[in-house]
C-alpha cells in the first residue's frame, strides 16, 4: 500500500534559519503530493502541490520539488518566521480503481523562536 | 501513537438513502474533529469542524442540513449525508485533535461513499 514517512519532530529553529522537512512516500503509479500545514487551534490548510516529477510546489516561501528517483517531496524555507510555527504534514493522493485515496505523514511540529 | 477510526471504509448507496459515517479516537479525547471532503485530484476541502457538545461550524457553501455531523462525546463523531445523491460520491476522511490546541492532528482512514 502507499505510505508517507515524515520526520515528527519537533525541529526547533531561531528565526531566519533555514527549513528543511524531508518527506518520502512508497506508492504505486503516479501520485499528486501536497504540503498541508495545520496552525495552532485550527484544522489543516493547503500549503503547495506538484502534481508530476520534477514540479515545483511553492508558496509563501515554502517550496518543495516532486523528485520521482528519489520518492521524495522535501519542504524547505530559505528564512523562517515566528509564524512559521505548526505542523506540517506531508501527503500524496493516488488513484484506485477509479478512487482518488489520501495518504498522510504523521505530522512535523516546527517550533521558531524569536 | 493516537488512533482515529473511521467506519466504513466504503460505502455504496442508492440515491435518496442517507449514510453514515463514524470517526472515533480510540486512545485520547478528542475534543476537536475536522471533517473533510477529497475531490478527485485536488487538495483535501475542509467541511465542518466539530466540538465536543456543540454545533459544528460549516465552512462556506458547506450544507449543514445536507451533512450532518454529531459530536456527542469525546471520542465519537459522525457525519450523516442525508438524502445522498451521486454528487455526494467522495471520499470522506475525519480529523481528531485533543485538548491541547496546538497538538497534532490524526487522521481516520477515510470513507469511499459512491451514490448510485
Amino acid at each position: 500500500g502507499n505510505s508517507v514517512t515524515q520526520m515528527e519532530g519537533p525541529v526547533t529553529l531561531s528565526e531566519e534559519a533555514f527549513l528543511t522537512i524531508n518527506c518520502t512516500y512508497t506508492a504505486t503509479g503516479y501520485p499528486s503530493l501536497f504540503w498541508y500545514v495545520q496552525y495552532p487551534g485550527e484544522g489543516l490548510q493547503l500549503l503547495l502541490k506538484a502534481t508530476k516529477a520534477d514540479d515545483k510546489g511553492s508558496n509563501k516561501g515554502f517550496e518543495a520539488t516532486y523528485r520521482k528517483e528519489t520518492t521524495s517531496f522535501h519542504l524547505e524555507k530559505g528564512s523562517v518566521q515566528v509564524s512559521d510555527s505548526a505542523v506540517y504534514f506531508c501527503a500524496l493522493l493516488s488513484e484506485s480503481g477509479g478512487s482518488y485515496i489520501p495518504t498522510f505523514g504523521r505530522g512535523t511540529s516546527l517550533i521558531v523562536h524569536p | 501513537g493516537a488512533v482515529v477510526s473511521q467506519h466504513p471504509s466504503r460505502v455504496i448507496c442508492k440515491s435518496g438513502t442517507s449514510v453514515k459515517i463514524e470517526c472515533r479516537s480510540l486512545d485520547f479525547q478528542a475534543t476537536t474533529m475536522f471533517w473533510y471532503r477529497q475531490f478527485p485530484k485536488q487538495s483535501l476541502m475542509l467541511m465542518a469542524t466539530s466540538n465536543e457538545g456543540s454545533k459544528a461550524t460549516y465552512e462556506q457553501g458547506v450544507e449543514k442540513d445536507k451533512f450532518l455531523i454529531n459530536h456527542a462525546s469525546l471520542t465519537l463523531s459522525t457525519l450523516t449525508v442525508t438524502s445522498a445523491h451521486p454528487e455526494d460520491s467522495s471520499f470522506y476522511i475525519c480529523s481528531a485533535r485533543g485538548r491541547v490546541p496546538n497538538e497534532k492532528l490524526f487522521f481516520g482512514s477515510g470513507t469511499q461513499l459512491s451514490v448510485l
